[in-house]
């Protein structure tokens, strides 16, 4: 199995900051990995497909890049409705994996 | 739009099994460009897949659950399931159900989750 870890595990930022989260993955995957944001009580939302690829309806200030082993999802400007937890997903191959999650709070 | 919704029962007594289903409304089970999918997340904790299915009934599963788990999917009622036998308490998460798109190799759309308890 592909092991995807993100660091890091949780983040206190403020309104309008810029938040970086990176996820690696123990093999090179490609392009292929993604991102969610769940929300508590709520199921994940894709933000970004694909590394960089933004979801149609996620806000533009989420980006995503990277490629191989090594990704970031960037958010460049923190809004309220962002504090959230965030995961990484490869779909390089089965089964599908995900990184442990980073839980986005307010600080 | 598209829309999945998990439905089963709720509590689950240990060593029997757990039988989901989840219906798709606004579109159709039956097109190739998706695997209809299980996803599962324990309480407080991240999530884990647990396989897919095609309309065609090709599976994938995760190799952590494949002795103890069937999915299946019908066709003429939209609707794809899951049978996990032998459940424990290991097994207690909220499941949820997701379209992942061939196009974009992702979870595009997902169900609401349905919250699963193994008790006697």
């Amino acid at each position: 199995d592909i092991q995807m870890t993100q660091s890091p595990s949780s983040l206190s930022a403020s309104v309008g900051d810029r938040v970086t989260i990176t996820c690696r993955a123990s093999q090179s995957i490609n392009r292929n990995l993604n991102w969610y944001q769940q929300k508590p009580g709520k199921a994940p939302k894709l933000l970004i497909f694909a590394a960089f690829s933004l979801q149609s309806g996620a806000p533009s200030r989420f980006s995503g890049s990277g490629y191989g082993t090594d990704f970031t999802l960037t958010i460049s400007s923190l809004q309220p409705e962002d504090f959230a937890t965030y995961y990484c997903q490869q779909s390089y191959s089965t089964p599908r994996t995900f990184g442990q999650g980073t839980k986005l709070d307010m600080k | 739009q598209v829309q999945l919704q998990e439905s089963g029962p709720g509590l689950v007594k240990p060593s029997q099994t757990l039988s989901l289903m989840c219906t798709v409304s606004g579109g159709s089970i039956s097109s190739g460009d998706y695997y209809w999918s299980w996803i599962r997340q324990p309480p407080g904790k991240g999530l884990e897949w647990i396989g897919h299915i095609d309309y065609n009934g090709g599976t994938s599963y995760n190799p952590s659950l494949k002795s103890r788990l069937t999915i299946s999917v019908d066709t003429s009622n939209n609707h794809f399931s899951l049978n996990l036998n032998s459940v424990t308490a290991a097994d207690m998460a909220v499941y949820f159900c997701a379209r992942d798109s061939l196009t974009r190799d992702a979870f595009d759309i997902w169900g609401q989750g349905t919250v699963v308890t193994v008790s006697s």
